[in-house]
C-alpha cells in the first residue's frame, strides 16, 4: 500500500534513555516532517527535510536530532528523555515541487511515553 | 497571538444539522489553506483544501476563505456522528514554508 509508516507505534521508556522513531514514505514525495502532538492535541511542527536537506528547524532541544538517509526516509532520535517528551510523533510527507497547494500525508503516530 | 486559532469547543450539533467551524490566522501572507480532520487515536486526515478567496464544495463539505478578514471555515451539512471528530485548520505562507496548526475544534454530532 502507498503510505507514511513509522515503527514503533508505541514507545514506553524510563527517563534518561535514548530512542529512535523511523519514519518511511513510498508516496514519491520529495519532502518529510516530524510533528509533535501534545496532550492537548496542538499539532506542532520540529523539523523538515527536502531532498534530505534539513529546511525546518523550529526551536527544539538539541536532544532531538532528525536523520534523513534518502528522500524516502526520516528518522527522528532522542537522548535523554525526559518527562516532557511524552506525547504523539507524527510523521509526515509531502512534494515541495508542487507549490504550496500540496497537502500533507500523515503516519499513524508514535505514541511515546516516558516514565 | 496564535498563529492559527480555532475555538476548542467542543461543538455539539444534532445529526443532520450544519455544523461551522472557524479558524484565524495571523500572517497576511498565507497562500494555502487546509482542513484536517482527525479520530481520537488517529492521525490527522485532509478533507478539505482552499486557495483563493470565496467558497469550495465537496460534496457535504464547503470551505470558504476571506483573505481580507483573515478568515476560513469548514461548514458540514447533513452532519452525521461519524462526524465527529477533532477538525483542524492548518495554514501555509509558501511553497519552502511549514504548515501551521491551530489547536483543533471538537465536532460532536448527537442522535
Amino acid at each position: 500500500d502507498t503510505a507514511v509508516s513509522q515503527t514503533p507505534k508505541y514507545l514506553v521508556t524510563q527517563m534518561g534513555n535514548d530512542k529512535s522513531i523511523k519514519c518511511e514514505q513510498n508516496l514519491g514525495h520529495d519532502t518529510m516532517y516530524w510533528y509533535k502532538q501534545d496532550s492537548k492535541k496542538f499539532l506542532k511542527i520540529m523539523f523538515s527535510y527536502n531532498n534530505k536537506e534539513l529546511i525546518i528547524n523550529e526551536t527544539v532541544p538539541n536532544r532531538f536530532s532528525p536523520k534523513s538517509p534518502d528522500k524516502a526516509h526520516l528518522n527522528l532520535h532522542i537522548n535523554s528523555l525526559e518527562l516532557g517528551d511524552s506525547a504523539v510523533y507524527f510523521c509526515a510527507s509531502s512534494q515541495m515541487d508542487r507549490g504550496s497547494n500540496s497537502p500533507l500525508h500523515f503516519g499513524n503516530g508514535t505514541r511515546l511515553t516516558v516514565t | 497571538q496564535k498563529e492559527v486559532e480555532q475555538n476548542s469547543g467542543p461543538l455539539s450539533v444534532p445529526e443532520g444539522a450544519i455544523a461551522s467551524l472557524n479558524c484565524t490566522y495571523s500572517d497576511r501572507g498565507s497562500q494555502s489553506f487546509f482542513w484536517y480532520r482527525q479520530y481520537s487515536g488517529k492521525s490527522p486526515e485532509l478533507i478539505m483544501s482552499i486557495y483563493s478567496n470565496g467558497d469550495k464544495e465537496d460534496g457535504r463539505f464547503t470551505a470558504q476563505l476571506n483573505k481580507a478578514s483573515q478568515y476560513v471555515s469548514l461548514l458540514i451539512r447533513d452532519s452525521q456522528p461519524s462526524d465527529s471528530a477533532t477538525y483542524l485548520c492548518a495554514v501555509k505562507a509558501g511553497t519552502a514554508s511549514k504548515l501551521t496548526f491551530g489547536t483543533g475544534t471538537r465536532l460532536q454530532v448527537t442522535l
